[in-house]
């Protein structure tokens, strides 16, 4: 199984800075499988990034994502104070799919 | 707009079997580009993935290997729906349990429509 590792755990940063998560995977990712998800206090986790880049429906532009084989970041450019939440990646390009154990964001 | 509602048993007794049901609105359980995926999220495992049916020509199912010897996932098609069943269940299997749509080929579009997630508790 691929393990997928993220950095840091936790964070605190203020409205207008920019928050850079980092997510490292024990084997390469096939063709960028990668994807980003942001989950708020009981809702279901919500699809930021897939394929490593693209930005989900609806996503607003300072959300983005990099990287590839075995290293991906997400970045959010500009915090606003509803981006406190927990930041999972995924893989779903091998299985079992996995995911990353979380960076939560709190925003001061 | 496409949404899935979920519904099931919260409670369980050790070693039944915990069952879910996922309606689809918007899509369709047979599309050709999507493939319908459970997960469960728990403390202590945090978001795991349990497995996914789709269509392509014929059904597929893919389990993960925790769960295989126990997991069925079923497409109804007349009521445009997937089923999860968990046997013989432990306390261990007590999480969130979410379905979720992933769309284009391999799912390379990620999971981009959750359900609002069934609370299960194993406990006599």
């Amino acid at each position: 199984d691929i393990v997928l590792t993220q950095s840091p755990g936790s964070l605190s940063l203020s409205p207008g800075e920019r928050a850079t998560l980092s997510c490292r995977a024990s084997q390469s990712v096939t063709s960028s499988y990668l994807a980003w998800y942001q989950q708020k206090p009981g809702q279901a986790p919500r699809l930021l990034i897939f394929g490593a880049s693209g930005r989900a429906t609806g996503i607003p532009d300072r959300f983005s994502g990099s990287g590839s084989g075995t290293d991906f970041t997400l970045t959010i450019s500009r915090l606003e104070p509803e981006d406190s939440a927990v930041y999972y990646c995924q893989q779903h390009g091998n299985l079992p799919f996995t995911f990353g154990p979380g960076t939560k964001v709190d925003i001061k | 707009q496409v949404q899935l509602q979920q519904s099931g048993s919260g409670l369980v007794k050790p070693s039944q079997t915990l069952s879910l049901t996922c309606a689809i609105s918007g899509d369709s359980v047979a599309s050709n580009s999507a493939a319908w995926n459970w997960i469960r999220q728990s403390p202590s495992r945090g978001l795991e993935w349990l497995g996914r049916t789709y269509y392509r020509s014929k059904w597929y199912n893919e389990y993960a290997v925790s769960v295989k010897s126990r997991i069925t996932s079923n497409p109804d098609t007349s009521k445009n729906q997937v089923s999860l069943q968990l046997n013989s269940v432990t306390p261990e299997d007590t999480a969130v349990y979410y379905c979720a749509r992933a769309k284009g080929a391999g799912g390379y579009y990620g999971m981009d429509v959750w359900g609002q997630g069934t609370t299960v508790t194993v406990s006599s």
